[in-house]
């Protein structure tokens, strides 16, 4: 069965300090990526995607993921993280061919001052 | 453009009563989707509705029914709540081509079942 594993169920982590977000999906042909921030009592929004093309894309605060095919992961990373980066990152693929898309448990991130 | 909106924002409903989630989109997407979120257990699809005219069960559709009315609109039904049914339910929309995209969510709707 398709999956997505988020490895961390909560990240605490300094402000200023690097953090890694970690995401490895099931193995497919074909995927689509991304990457979803929810803050407290919102809905998900988009973060990040990968659709075709480099495999390193940007957000526009700063976060990046890097996919790894032969891994079949899909890591986010940010070198420097704020107190309003606190919320919940949920990592989600879509396979070719289908309608539906597969979402991760969620990694929470606390961000101390 | 107001994107997906949910209604109502908040329920509390008793055991066996009824009540049916509102969704609408203004982006002109051709899927939708219900999810319900548990602590723990990130987003679990419900129903879907790939395209005007069909819906398909996902995950864990039991309990549900959902009405997909016309392009803009997709509602999920209760027929006869149960504790366990207590969450915070979603809706979402998306483009499609071979493969979802991105989708675009409510803000939810926060359900309780005494």
């Amino acid at each position: 069965a398709q999956s997505v594993t988020q490895l961390d169920s909560q990240v605490p982590v300094f402000e200023e300090a690097p953090v890694e977000l970690r995401c490895n999906y099931s193995s497919s042909v074909s995927v689509y990526l991304f990457w979803y921030v929810q803050y407290p009592n919102q809905g998900l929004q988009l973060l990040l995607k990968y659709l075709s093309g480099s495999t390193l894309v940007e957000s526009i605060n700063g976060f990046e993921a890097e996919f790894n095919k032969s891994q079949t992961s899909f890591h986010l990373r940010k070198p420097s993280v704020h107190i309003s980066d606190t919320a919940e990152y949920f990592c989600a693929v879509s396979y070719t061919g289908g309608f539906k898309t597969i979402f991760g448990a969620g990694t929470r991130l606390f961000v101390k001052a | 453009n107001a994107g997906v909106t949910q209604t109502p924002k908040f329920q509390v409903l008793k055991t066996g009563q009824s009540m049916t989630l509102q969704c609408a989109q203004d982006m002109n997407h051709n899927s939708m989707y219900w999810y319900r979120q548990d602590p723990g257990m990130g987003l679990r699809l419900i129903y879907y509705s790939a395209s005007e005219g069909t819906t398909d069960k996902g995950e864990v559709p039991n309990g549900y029914n959902v009405s997909r009315l016309n392009k803009r609109e997709f509602s999920l039904r209760l027929e006869s709540a149960a504790p366990s049914q207590t969450s915070v339910y979603f809706c979402a929309s998306s483009s499609m081509g071979t493969t979802t995209y991105e989708q675009y969510f409510g803000p939810g709707t926060r359900l309780t079942v005494t």
